[in-house]
């Protein structure tokens, strides 16, 4: 099976703050890497496909970089919606999900 | 608008059963893999199930549910199904189904329900 290790498991940040989220893939899994975010009470909310595809309707301050085993998510200046668990996915094999990230201020 | 609303979540005893179901609508159902994601409280997201849409009946499930649960869909009815049976407290979660973006393969989630509770408790 697929191993998916995100970190940090908990990132402090301020608004406008830069942030970048770091998720290795056990095995290669090319550019088969989702990102999700996910708020309380609510369902995750697709972000990134295919590694860097950003989704139609998310902002642009979201970015997704990497291949192979290696990838990053990146908010270039956070705004206040932006507090929330980050996931990663892979989907080379199956899924698999990361363990999560929680951005809090 | 793609709307899926799962229902069926409950509390149920170590060792019952429950059924499942997610509603879809806004889109051809019968064209889409879906899949069954949990969430155990204050935990992340786990994959459950999924089942190949098309003509084809090919499901896959994770370790930690195989031999226990059953995916099943009815296209006609446009509604996702999962039967757990031998349900066990670590089967307690939010249970999301989950839309995948193509028909055969297993790619990623561009819709999801709300979600529906199960509690597995004495």
């Amino acid at each position: 099976d697929i191993q998916m290790t995100q970190s940090p498991s908990t990132l402090s940040a301020s608004v406008g703050d830069r942030v970048t989220i770091t998720c290795r893939a056990s095995q290669s899994i090319s550019s088969y890497l989702a990102w999700y975010q996910q708020k309380p009470g609510k369902a995750p909310k697709l972000l990134i496909y295919k590694a860097s595809s950003l989704e139609s309707g998310v902002p642009s301050r979201f970015s997704g970089s990497g291949s192979g085993t290696e990838f990053t998510l990146t908010i270039s200046s956070l705004q206040p919606d932006d507090f929330a668990t980050y996931y990663c996915q892979q989907y080379q094999t199956i899924y698999t999900f990361g363990r999560g990230t929680k951005l809090e201020i | 608008e793609v709307r899926l609303v799962e229902s069926g979540g409950g509390l149920a005893q170590p060792g019952g059963s429950l059924r499942l179901s997610c509603a879809a609508s806004g889109f051809t159902f019968s064209n889409y893999a879906m899949s069954w994601v949990r969430q155990a409280p204050g935990k992340g997201l786990e994959w459950v199930s999924a089942i190949i849409g098309g003509s084809s009946d090919r499901t896959d499930y994770a370790d930690s549910v195989k031999g226990r649960f059953t995916v099943s869909r009815d296209n006609s009815k446009n509604t996702l199904y999962l039967q757990m049976n031998s349900l066990r407290a670590e089967d307690t979660a939010v249970y999301y189904c989950a839309r995948d973006t193509v028909t055969t393969g297993t790619f990623y989630f561009d819709n999801w329900g709300q979600g529906t509770l199960v509690t597995v408790s004495s």
